[in-house]
């Protein structure tokens, strides 16, 4: 059982190059996120998905493209790659069913971009 | 907007001692509040979580309980290990019901000397 799997695990851009991480789940969850992680900060929402086809935006979306086309896969997206957006990336999901597991996230191991 | 403070790290202790590390949240409904637990160069892990006020969460010897009163969901232990050296983070789900959304306070991040 792999649980949340994201890639790559490191990854170094340059300035205006785009990129898409990776995130597949196994656990056939509903609900999938990817948050950013900075110091001091802790975890930021960037954008969210309840279902295939059904994506919006979290707290700090500016920058970040999603999309979700099957109940697995969550990709996020940069589209032109700033230094502000140097980071470690956390792909999440959980069930949309409610009871012990509600608003329980399974993180992956996390994703961290330097741009430079 | 809801919000989480956590108390500033880091922390220090030796091992044996014992661990409060505070946590008090903003919210205008009625959320559920977790511990999430971060190893060196891993993902978060739920360490433990209540629903609901007056309640207790509890896993690994760390307890923390559900205050509505003073808006509190502070993290003990009785006895640390080395091995519970970590960043401990306080959340809680935003909006009502199950939204797979949690709100994060800043970290806290515990060293255990032996």
């Amino acid at each position: 059982n792999a649980g949340v799997t994201q890639t790559p695990k490191f990854q170094v851009l340059k300035t205006g190059q785009s990129m898409t991480l990776q995130c597949a789940q196994d656990m056939n969850h509903e609900y999938m996120s990817w948050y950013r992680q900075d110091p001091g900060m802790g975890l930021r929402l960037i954008h969210y998905s309840v279902g295939a086809g059904i994506t919006d935006q979290g707290e700090v979306p500016n920058g970040y493209n999603v999309s979700r086309s099957t109940t697995e896969d969550f990709p996020l997206r940069l589209l032109s790659a700033a230094p502000s957006q140097t980071s470690v990336y956390f792909c999440a999901s959980s069930p949309d069913r409610g009871g012990s597991g509600a608003n329980v996230l399974t993180f992956g191991a996390g994703s961290r971009l330097t741009v430079l | 907007g809801d919000s989480v403070t956590q108390m500033e790290g880091p922390v220090t202790l030796s091992e044996e001692a014992f661990l409060t590390i505070n946590c008090t949240y903003t919210a205008t409904g009625y959320p559920s509040l977790f511990w999430y637990v971060q190893y060196p160069g891993e993902g978060l892990q739920l360490l433990l979580k209540a629903t609901k006020a007056d309640d207790k969460g509890s896993n690994k010897g760390f307890e923390a309980t559900y205050r509505k009163e003073t808006t509190s969901f502070h993290l003990e232990k009785g006895s640390v290990q080395v091995s519970d050296s970590a960043v401990y983070f306080c959340a809680l789900s935003e909006g009502s019901g199950n939204t797979g959304k949690l709100i994060f306070g800043q970290g806290t991040t515990l060293q255990v000397k032996p």
